[in-house]
């Protein structure tokens, strides 16, 4: 396991379909973190699962999104019904809990999946 | 609303000299910082981060200096190496609030050899 994994690394769409994004993180990760980046902007956070609880969302997130880590390892996006606002990057990343003694470990990203909706 | 801030898009320095990457976040509750470096078509990788606690932090090349009364952080690399051009995001977080992050814009670094 060399690191954060995503699947697939481009998706193209029309308008109204269904699309579902994987992300496997560094097996040893406790910490999964969905965002999206658009041209010119820097990452922006979605969601956040500890193990396979989903404990924070972002107000980004629409109710067309959804997000899952069924057994705590490997997570999936999902995005309903697309629009062409959702054309992005979608990029995964996963970390270790604060470490004891104060030591936060840092997020480990993988390449992204490109979304493009025609 | 942006939180972090990356008001320069973009930076050229001649190999060999420094590099000084800046960053300015609004939120006063941010106590955690982070660097990361992106090539294009991969995802972010982490560089260098720093605790509230402290006002510098040094990883070889990279120093990231924090200054909490200015909201400011920088990111100085000496010296400079063509390798070294990408696009650096700052970000940032409140870790007592929860786990979210917040990352800049950008600034795209060339290094001239």
């Amino acid at each position: 396991d060399t690191g954060v994994s995503q699947d697939p690394r481009h998706k193209i769409t029309k308008r109204g379909q269904n699309v579902t994004f994987r992300c496997d993180p560094i097996s040893e990760h406790n910490r999964l973190y969905w965002y999206r980046q658009t041209l010119g902007q820097g990452p922006e956070f979605l969601t956040y699962f500890q193990n396979e609880a989903q404990l924070e969302k972002s107000r980004l997130l629409s109710d067309r999104f959804s997000a899952e880590r069924p057994k705590g390892s490997f997570s999936t996006l999902e995005i309903q019904r697309t629009e062409q606002g959702d054309s992005a990057m979608y990029l995964c990343a996963s970390s270790l809990r604060w470490l004891a003694g104060g030591s936060y470990n840092e997020q480990f990203f993988g390449p992204g999946t490109r979304l493009t909706v025609l | 609303d942006q939180q972090v801030k990356q008001n320069s898009p973009s930076l050229s320095v001649q190999e060999g000299r420094i590099s000084i990457l800046n960053c300015d976040y609004t939120n006063s509750m941010f106590d955690y910082f982070l660097w990361y470096k992106k090539y294009p078509a991969e995802g972010p990788t982490f560089l260098i981060s720093i605790s509230s606690i402290k006002d510098k932090n040094e990883d070889g090349r990279f120093t990231v200096f924090l200054n909490k009364s200015a909201k400011h952080l920088s990111l100085h690399i000496v010296p400079s190496q063509p390798g070294d051009s990408a696009v650096y995001f700052c970000a940032a977080s409140d870790t007592q609030a929860g786990n979210q992050f917040y990352f800049g814009t950008g600034t795209s670094l060339t290094v001239i050899p």
